[in-house]
């Protein structure tokens, strides 16, 4: 089946850093991917809709200043978490629209800001 | 708005006993509905994905039912074994490619 990878799968940086977390999908073309964040206890919570070659779409109450999104080709989408603090450090996946319409996700990459 | 809603939140059962976990949804415009696991500090694992023209789908010990015309669907998972324990999630997904996720079931099998 369809595989999604993201990376990294784990990562800790000092407050005020950037952070880049990237979302591939392996073996397909994803014209269409999303992003989601899931703080403790909570259920995961879209944040934007990443559309190859055009600006991604944001959730009401995302910064997208904070939160960059750049979809530059058709299996890869990346967002960076701008001077990141404490509170951003959160659970984000990504998920990428197969041809069939069928979301596959990735396995997530767990952001602590120290 | 979409709201996905799972019950119950948290769950405690002894080894080998038979479970059922609930998931019920709002919006009948659904492309599928798609089970995960989460264990503590990893990532999501896809269980089963049932089409909406689907009722439902089985993968061993575990089974999974969609009703789209109540808004339902639940995990059941036969012969509970301790590694079973995790939170499991469920998402309901649109064609429009949107996913609303459930707040989760966390599940503790004792052995």
């Amino acid at each position: 089946g369809a595989v999604v990878s993201q990376h990294p799968s784990r990562v800790i940086c000092k407050s005020g850093t950037s952070v880049k977390i990237e979302c591939r999908s392996l073996d397909f073309q994803a014209t269409t991917m999303f992003w989601y964040r899931q703080f403790p206890k909570q259920s995961l919570m879209l944040m934007a809709t990443s559309n190859e070659g055009s600006k991604a779409t944001y959730e009401q109450g995302v910064e997208k200043d904070k939160f960059l999104i750049n979809h530059a080709s058709l299996t890869l989408s990346t967002l960076t978490v701008t001077s990141a603090h404490p509170e951003d450090s959160s659970f984000y996946i990504c998920s990428a629209e197969g041809e069939s319409g069928t979301q596959y996700f990735g396995p997530g990459t767990r952001l602590l800001v120290l | 708005k979409q709201e996905v809603t799972q019950i119950p939140a948290a769950l405690s059962v002894p080894e080998g006993e038979n479970l059922v976990l609930n998931c019920s949804f709002t919006d009948s415009a659904i492309y599928n509905l798609q089970w995960f696991r989460q264990d503590p500090g990893k990532g999501l694992t896809s269980l089963l994905l049932i089409q909406s023209s689907q009722r439902e789908q089985t993968s061993g010990r575990l089974n999974a039912s969609l009703d789209k015309s109540s808004g339902r669907s639940t995990l059941y998972i036969a012969a509970s074994q301790p590694g079973d324990s995790a939170t499991y999630l469920c998402a309901h997904n649109t064609n429009a490619g949107k996913s609303t996720f459930g707040d989760g079931t966390t599940l503790t099998v004792k052995p």
